[in-house]
């Protein structure tokens, strides 16, 4: 079985802009969480997406923001890039509550 | 918010050594989860242990859930051990959501 999948694995972009990542669970799996980690905040819950519905949120500005497609395929958008949005950010999948996550390789921005 | 404590935060080992980390929660949580995060950023799945006790070759875990502790057991240490080791938990309240919350880690160093 396929792990989660996340596209682009790097990305450089400058202030201002806005970015989309992608995230392909397992398959089965119709729950999909993304994280944040930074070295100063470490990891941090952004969202959790089910059958295309958000229902989990936490504590982001609403520049995050993210949807889940029927195929439970995900993406997060980040618009108006900050400094502080660097980070590795990471997505999850499970069948859902409580039930074990995985996490893929996660996407790598830099913001300059 | 439910709280996750991580101890020791660094731990220094002589291959060969066994460890004991250790991880407090501050509330009932439907999921635990430990994680070993390798070099290029990914988490990967050690233990999904709610409660009770496993064992997978020189790790095992055991978490006590009504006095809201985990701890991870590594026997025989070797070099590959060597990284960053997550708790996370996903609190009883958020019901069917599927919400982790990590501790800040705790980086093992294993000496050749």
């Amino acid at each position: 079985k396929a792990g989660v999948t996340q596209t682009p694995r790097y990305l450089i972009k400058t202030r201002g802009q806005q970015v989309t990542l992608s995230c392909s669970p397992i398959s089965g799996h119709r729950s999909v969480s993304w994280y944040q980690q930074t070295p100063g905040q470490g990891l941090q819950f952004l969202f959790e997406y089910f059958s295309e519905t958000q229902r989990n949120k936490g504590n982001f500005p609403g520049r995050f923001s993210g949807r889940q497609f029927s195929n439970s395929r995900s993406e997060m958008n980040v618009s108006t890039l900050e400094l502080g949005d660097s980070a590795l950010y990471l997505c999850a999948s499970s069948l859902g509550g409580g039930s074990e996550q995985y996490f893929g390789p996660g996407t790598r921005l830099t913001v300059t | 918010g439910i709280q996750v404590e991580q101890s020791p935060p660094d731990l220094i080992l002589q291959e060969g050594a066994n460890s004991t980390l250790r991880c407090n929660f501050s509330d009932s949580v439907n999921n635990l989860q430990w994680f070993h995060q390798n070099p290029w950023g990914q988490l990967i799945n050690l233990f999904y242990i709610p409660s009770g006790t496993k064992q997978n070759g020189r790790l095992s875990a055991t978490t006590v859930a009504t006095e809201r502790y985990s701890l991870l057991y590594i026997s025989s240490s070797q070099t590959t051990d060597s990284g960053v080791y997550f708790c996370a938990v996903d609190p009883f309240f958020t019901g069917a959501n599927s919400k982790l919350t990590f501790g800040k880690g705790i980086t093992l160093s294993v000496r050749p």
